[in-house]
């Protein structure tokens, strides 16, 4: 079964700062996707990037960015020039096409502040 | 587009008694997921429909669960004889079936549960 680990139950940046956050995976699977969300206080989770496994650039949204190592089964999120609302939880998730039929599986999030 | 709406926000209620949440999704989204969200936890599958057919269910889902989509528009979770282990955040997710794994999922706000 897929799983996704994020280690870093707790980051902080300084404003203005980058900051990077882990997520690691297990998969048997070639061709799958990897996602990062945001959820901030009020609870509604954002997509913040996407990733497709048979891509070999990394993917970049602004000041959004991933480092995707297929091999390692790393896909890590990088957080440039951090704003006071970039403060929320942030989940790393894995989603494959054909027999789970689109599901999303979560790692458990780490709690991003960012210090003013 | 109004995005995904759920309600209640918030519902607290006594062990043992039946509760009903609702969701409406975005009008073109013909996917339609449940999540569970416990605190500290990144949101677990629970089930999810295409269309008013339900496609799949995780094993999360005792049998005191039932979800419908009736007419493939909103889609209610029903949990009865709840206990104290409910208690969690309940998000509804919706997508189009081809864009899932493009564009991920919309996120409603979510449903907290407070059995006491």
């Amino acid at each position: 079964a897929q799983t996704v680990t994020q280690s870093q139950p707790e980051m902080s940046v300084q404003e203005a700062e980058t900051v990077t956050l882990s997520c690691t995976y297990d998969t048997s699977e070639s061709d799958y996707y990897l996602f990062w969300y945001k959820q901030p206080p009020s609870r509604q989770m954002i997509l913040v990037i996407r990733q497709e496994a048979y891509k070999q650039q990394n993917a970049t949204e602004n000041r959004f960015s991933v480092n995707f190592q297929k091999a390692a089964k790393s896909f890590s999120l990088k957080i440039s020039d951090s704003q006071l609302g970039d403060a929320a939880m942030y989940f790393c998730a894995y989603g494959m096409d054909g027999g789970s039929q689109g599901n999303l599986i979560f790692g458990k999030g780490t709690k991003l502040s960012v210090k003013p | 587009d109004t995005g995904v709406s759920q309600n209640p926000r918030h519902k607290i209620t006594k062990r043992g008694q039946n509760v009903t949440f609702r969701c409406d999704p975005i009008s073109e989204h013909n996917r339609l997921y449940w999540y569970r969200q416990t605190l500290g936890q990144g949101p677990e599958f629970l089930t999810y429909f295409q269309n008013e057919a339900q496609l799949e269910k995780s094993r999360l889902l005792s049998d005191r669960f039932s979800a419908e989509r009736p007419k493939g528009s909103f889609s209610t979770l029903e949990i009865q004889r709840t206990e104290q282990g409910d208690s969690a955040m309940y998000l509804c997710a919706s997508s189009r079936k081809t864009t899932t794994l493009n564009y991920g999922y919309t996120f409603g706000s979510g449903t907290r549960l407070t059995v006491v």
